[in-house]
């Protein structure tokens, strides 16, 4: 099928670790993001890759680091995990970046990530 | 700051009936999307408006967008319990050239 897929689904992980969350895209976009969706639904830009090359990248600490290694993947690597990094962090892309978006954004089904 | 902010943040209504979601934003805007996103998965686009347009239709749904008014609504007709789902509208700013998303209408139908 052809679709956004981020592994895993769940993360459950103590403070201070490392870990990864895994995105891949088949639909031959040019343009991935990641977002982050707090508990209150707010969903927020971190970082976007446009043909591997980042374009956006937000006021995120940088404890966080995107990695594509080719255009139809684009992993999200997180340091020492902190309490306020629990959320739900989602997987997207695009056809092309124009800046004014008028390719419609296609999502994954979102990692769960609780950080205790 | 958001971009965008929905109203109302909840709205609960029986199958059959129509849905009415507004999205009111702040700066002037290059198109406005509305996205659904249903529990646990993530948001599927369901329709871009620019700004030069004032109505957008597509099956059931209708965008109207007012940029004097900088606002937006999305209207579900004869709505279902499959419609059951959190609304979002994003934004594009000229010079942000980002997709900033709104707070989201938690729509519930009941059979």
């Amino acid at each position: 099928d052809t679709a956004v897929s981020q592994t895993p689904k769940y993360l459950v992980t103590q403070m201070g670790n490392d870990k990864s969350i895994k995105c891949e895209q088949n639909l031959g976009h040019d343009t991935m993001y990641w977002y982050k969706q707090d508990s209150k639904k707010f969903l927020k830009i971190m970082f976007s890759y446009n043909n591997k090359e980042l374009i956006i990248n937000e006021t995120v600490p940088n404890r966080f680091s995107p990695k594509s290694p080719d255009k139809a993947h684009l992993n999200l690597h997180i340091n020492s995990l902190e309490l306020g990094d629990s959320a739900v962090y989602f997987c997207a892309s695009s056809q092309e970046f124009t800046g004014s978006y008028n390719s419609p954004l296609h999502f994954g089904n979102g990692t769960r990530l609780t950080v205790t | 700051s958001q971009q965008g902010e929905e109203d109302p943040q909840a709205l609960s209504i029986q199958e059959g009936e129509n849905a009415t979601m507004n999205c009111s934003y702040k700066t002037s805007i290059n198109n406005l999307q509305w996205y659904r996103q249903n529990s646990g998965r993530g948001l599927v686009h369901l329709i871009l408006i620019r700004s030069n347009e004032r109505e957008k239709h597509s099956g059931r749904l209708r965008v109207t967008l007012d940029t004097s008014k900088k606002s937006s609504s999305l209207l579900i007709t004869a709505s279902r319990a499959a419609d059951t789902a959190s609304y979002f509208c994003a934004t594009v700013t000229g010079t942000a050239s980002k997709l900033t998303f709104g707070t989201g209408t938690r729509l519930q139908v009941t059979l």
